[in-house]
């Protein structure tokens, strides 16, 4: 069955310490997203690919860095700049590009603890 | 930016009673996206709706986008304990290609 693996479900760090959120797409999507869900805020776009090598950032990407190398996959990094990086975590993907009603689909997300 | 204002935060109902949740946004929406996320894991797609006037269904739980296309509801006949979870609308942002922007969720718990 198609669609979206994020690993680990769960990561802990210590403060000063970069960590990769992996995402795994096999639905052959050419857009990948990474949000983040804090209790209060909703939903906040972190940074999104439409194809292979590009990438934008969303509307919170300082104190993170992503790369698209391959179609499938779309890494999130959280630096040690990342001042609040505790939270949860989504990856999600989207057929086609630049068009309107297509849902997004997510994976079961990643909760990241920073202590 | 668009903003997407869900009402209420927060619902507890009895089983087997009906409720809706409402979407409301500050710009027209061009796709409208209901979303349900069990606590702690992914969002599950529901429906989309992008005409005013347009209504959706999917067994117990109905969408409709007004007329105006700025506000959009989901309703819950007959509600099952399966039903509890948190609830989301989405709207495409302006490309299209960056994604969806969401509501802050509606937090459902149902009481047997």
């Amino acid at each position: 069955d198609g669609g979206i693996t994020q690993s680990p479900k769960y990561l802990f760090r210590k403060e000063g310490q970069n960590v990769t959120l992996s995402c795994e797409q096999n639905l052959n999507h050419d857009a990948m997203y990474w949000y983040r869900q804090d209790p209060g805020q909703g939903l906040r776009l972190i940074y999104y690919s439409q194809i292979v090598n590009d990438f934008q950032k969303g509307d919170i990407a300082e104190g993170y860095s992503v790369s698209r190398e391959k179609k499938e996959s779309f890494p999130l990094t959280v630096t040690s700049a990342q001042k609040n990086p505790t939270a949860f975590y989504l990856c999600a993907s989207r057929s086609g590009t630049g068009v309107f009603g297509t849902p997004l689909h997510f994976g079961n997300g990643t909760r990241l603890t920073v202590t | 930016s668009q903003e997407l204002e869900q009402s209420p935060q927060s619902l507890i109902v009895q089983e087997g009673k009906n409720l809706t949740i409402n979407c409301t946004s500050s710009k027209t929406l061009y796709g409208l996206y209901w979303y349900k996320q069990k606590y702690g894991e992914g969002l599950i797609f529901l429906m989309m709706l992008q005409k005013g006037g347009e209504e959706k269904s999917h067994e117990k739980i109905t969408a409709k986008l007004d007329e105006k296309k700025q506000q959009s509801s989901l309703h819950i006949t007959a509600s099952q304990p399966s039903h509890a979870g948190i609830y989301l609308c989405g709207a495409d942002r302006g490309g299209g290609a960056d994604g969806l922007t969401f509501g802050k969720g509606t937090h459902l718990i149902i009481q047997p």
